[in-house]
């Protein structure tokens, strides 16, 4: 049962031009989300989050916008740069389990 | 260096042998998380501890699977009698709970690569 899900393995975009990677998610049970980035050999690295009372979040070049409703949320990145380069998960967590569950992940590859 | 830090890094072991992994979390953080993750998958929740006490399992960590965290600052992972299907990248992830406050960023180290041959 794949609560998180990220329905595209993958992505391509130029240098310069935004990225969005988008997730899906089924247990209206959860009341946060964080979007994490893993590059190869490395364990996956906080990027930023957003709670369910809020429909947006952000920082720097990174956005998260969520859709309570479609249950859906989306990480925007602009502009994107060759570094970031990586597979983004997106996770998502209810006080009332404790755990944090991650989607499969979307590699992002940016092109020069 | 005050990431989460995991040893070993690499193993590959014989089916049927024993294994024991290592996490050393950020000193002040009193929740210790274990994940599993497989080729194509995200992180899977296996286990966690608030401070010495394991508070939650999942139905993936078998009774082949034991973790303690017995000062409440490294933990282990030990998997008995390893089966093909354990090889994954084990990781492990820390972050720090005060009161009611969640912080919901985990920190994770760089995880342990285990091939069963």
């Amino acid at each position: 049962d794949q609560q998180v899900k990220q329905n595209s393995p993958s992505l391509s975009v130029q240098e310069g031009r935004i990225s969005i990677l988008n997730c899906d998610y089924t247990n209206s049970m959860f009341d946060y989300f964080l979007w994490y980035k893993k590059y190869p050999a490395e364990g996956p690295t906080f990027l930023i989050s957003i709670s369910s009372i809020k429909d947006k979040n952000e920082d720097g070049r990174f956005t998260v916008f969520l859709n309570k409703s479609a249950k859906h949320l989306s990480l925007h990145i602009v502009p994107s740069q060759p570094g970031d380069s990586a597979v983004y998960f997106c996770a998502a967590y209810s006080g009332g389990y404790q755990k944090v569950t991650f989607g499969t992940g979307t590699k992002l590859q940016v092109i020069p | 260096d005050t990431g989460v830090s995991q040893d070993p890094r690499h193993k590959i072991t014989k089916r049927g042998q024993n294994v024991t992994f290592r996490c050393d979390p950020i000193s002040e953080h009193n929740r210790l998380y274990w994940y599993r993750q497989t080729l194509g998958q995200g992180p899977e929740f296996l286990t966690y501890f608030q401070n010495e006490a394991q508070l939650e399992k999942s139905r993936l960590l078998s009774d082949r699977f034991s973790a303690e965290r017995p000062k409440g600052s490294f933990s282990t992972l030990e998997i008995q009698r390893t089966e093909q299907g354990d090889s994954a990248m084990y990781l492990c992830a820390s972050t720090i709970i005060k009161g009611d406050k969640i912080n919901n960023e985990q920190f994770f180290g760089p995880g342990t690569r285990l091939t069963v041959l």
